[in-house]
């Protein structure tokens, strides 16, 4: 398995923008997680689902933010409109259910700038 | 709510020192405990995880962290350490019959050869 994908790797973009993070979670798994990394707050998580249905979205930061998962095997966190302050890691992750759910596997993240 | 707190944000040691890195964590009720690791330019990965028994639990590359229940804390050590663990370490925990994990904002390591 490839392991959880996410694109783009690196985004800059000038404040105002829309931005769209994407995210492809590992076969089978049946929970996806989107983190947010900055130097100021560390790891913080956004939102969870739960077979593509939100399940704690506490994190969301404002109505700016916002998540869907339409299938299983896609997920989008989008931005609009962007603002210098959200620049930072967007980090995706999956976990399975059963005897492994306690492993989270993460993808290798989305650096974002917005200029 | 779960929380969880680390103490130590940058930490910097030579080659062969021993490690402890401190986690405490709030919950009102049964946890599971993480410890991960982000190497440069990498994404994070599991070091080592307690979910019950014995509170002292070995992970992998030597690391080993001890669950002190009344506490609250879950220290990460490793006896002695090599330029290659330098890293961002990031303590997380779980409430039981929770999915989601909350991180502590991490400690920074950096070993110098």
């Amino acid at each position: 398995d490839a392991g959880v994908i996410q694109s783009p790797r690196h985004e800059v973009t000038e404040m105002g923008q829309e931005v769209t993070l994407r995210c492809k979670p590992i076969s089978g798994h049946n929970s996806l997680f989107w983190y947010r990394q900055t130097m100021m707050r560390g790891l913080e998580l956004l939102i969870y689902f739960n077979n593509n249905v939100p399940i704690d979205d506490s994190g969301m930061p404002e109505d700016r933010f916002s998540a869907k998962m339409p299938n299983a095997s896609f997920s989008t966190l989008k931005i609009q409109p962007s603002e210098p302050r959200d620049s930072a890691v967007y980090f995706c992750a999956s976990s399975p259910t059963g005897a492994d759910n306690e492993k989270l596997f993460f993808g290798s993240g989305t650096q974002l700038s917005v200029l | 709510a779960q929380s969880v707190s680390q103490h130590n944000h940058h930490v910097i040691l030579s080659e062969a020192a021993s490690l402890e890195l401190g986690c405490n964590y709030s919950y009102g009720g049964t946890v599971n405990l993480f410890w991960y690791v982000q190497y440069p330019g990498q994404h994070l990965q599991l070091l080592l995880k307690y979910f019950s028994g014995d509170p002292l639990v070995k992970g992998i590359k030597g690391f080993e962290a001890e669950f002190i229940k009344s506490k609250f804390s879950f220290n990460l050590r490793k006896p002695s350490v090599q330029w290659s663990d330098t890293a961002e370490y990031f303590c997380a925990v779980r409430g039981t019959g929770r999915r989601a994990l909350t991180f502590g904002s991490g400690t920074r390591l950096q070993v110098q050869p």
